[in-house]
């Protein structure tokens, strides 16, 4: 079956250490999106790609970096610069256009600073 | 300026009852408007969609949205609520001055009361 798979389900991070969120999906699909999500707060982007090799920040890109070298991939590093990281990320992708397709979401990561 | 609104943060209702879930859009251009729904450490699951055609827009799990071009809102409904549909919904609108990707509402938590 074709979707997203997002790994871990959870990580614990200590501070000052970097942390990789992966995000893999099988189906075509060029458009990949990264969002953090807190309590009361929905969904904020942070880094999205509509191609390979390229990406774009998003709202709330200070502290976090990603890679896009294949279609399928599109990990994220938490840094030691992202001050406040417990939160849920979801990785999402899209056909581009998205906007009339939808995007299909992955499970989710959830981050906890220890 | 906020693309979309879901002004309630929760709804409450009686296991049987109607359930309304609202949304309204700020957006110029046509709307693309989607509903998408969000169990406990999962990620979003697609419930339905407005692009084009009939207001009346049917989806998964026995719930529909009505657009309302007039209202800018795209409130989603069902009849019968049951208690499996406690979650949080979130409505998604396309944004013409965010390149065109999908803007998330903050979310409503429904809590269906057996």
């Amino acid at each position: 079956d074709g979707g997203i798979t997002q790994s871990p389900k959870y990580l614990f991070r200590k501070e000052g250490q970097n942390v990789t969120l992966s995000c893999e999906q099988n189906l075509n699909h060029d458009a990949m999106y990264w969002y953090r999500q807190d309590p009361g707060q929905g969904l904020r982007l942070i880094y999205y790609s509509q191609i390979v090799n390229d990406f774009q920040k998003g709202d709330i890109a200070e502290g976090y970096s990603v890679s896009r070298e294949k279609k399928e991939s599109f990990p994220l590093t938490v840094t030691s610069a992202q001050k406040n990281p417990t939160a849920f990320y979801l990785c999402a992708s899209s056909i581009v256009p998205g906007e009339i397709y939808g995007y299909t979401f992955g499970s989710g990561t959830r981050l906890t600073v220890v | 300026a906020q693309s979309v609104a879901q002004p309630e943060d929760q709804v409450n209702v009686a296991e049987g009852n109607p359930l309304t879930v609202k949304c309204t859009y700020s957006v110029s251009g046509n709307p693309y408007l989607f509903w998408y729904v969000q169990y406990p450490n999962r990620g979003l699951q697609f419930l339905l969609k407005y692009i084009t055609g009939d207001n009346l827009v049917k989806g998964s799990y026995g719930f529909e949205a009505e657009f309302n071009k007039s209202q800018t809102s795209f409130h989603l409904k069902k009849p019968s609520a049951l208690v499996s549909d406690s979650a949080l919904y979130f409505c998604a609108v396309r944004d013409p001055l965010g390149n065109n990707r999908l803007a998330f509402g903050k979310g409503n938590q429904v809590v269906v009361i057996p």
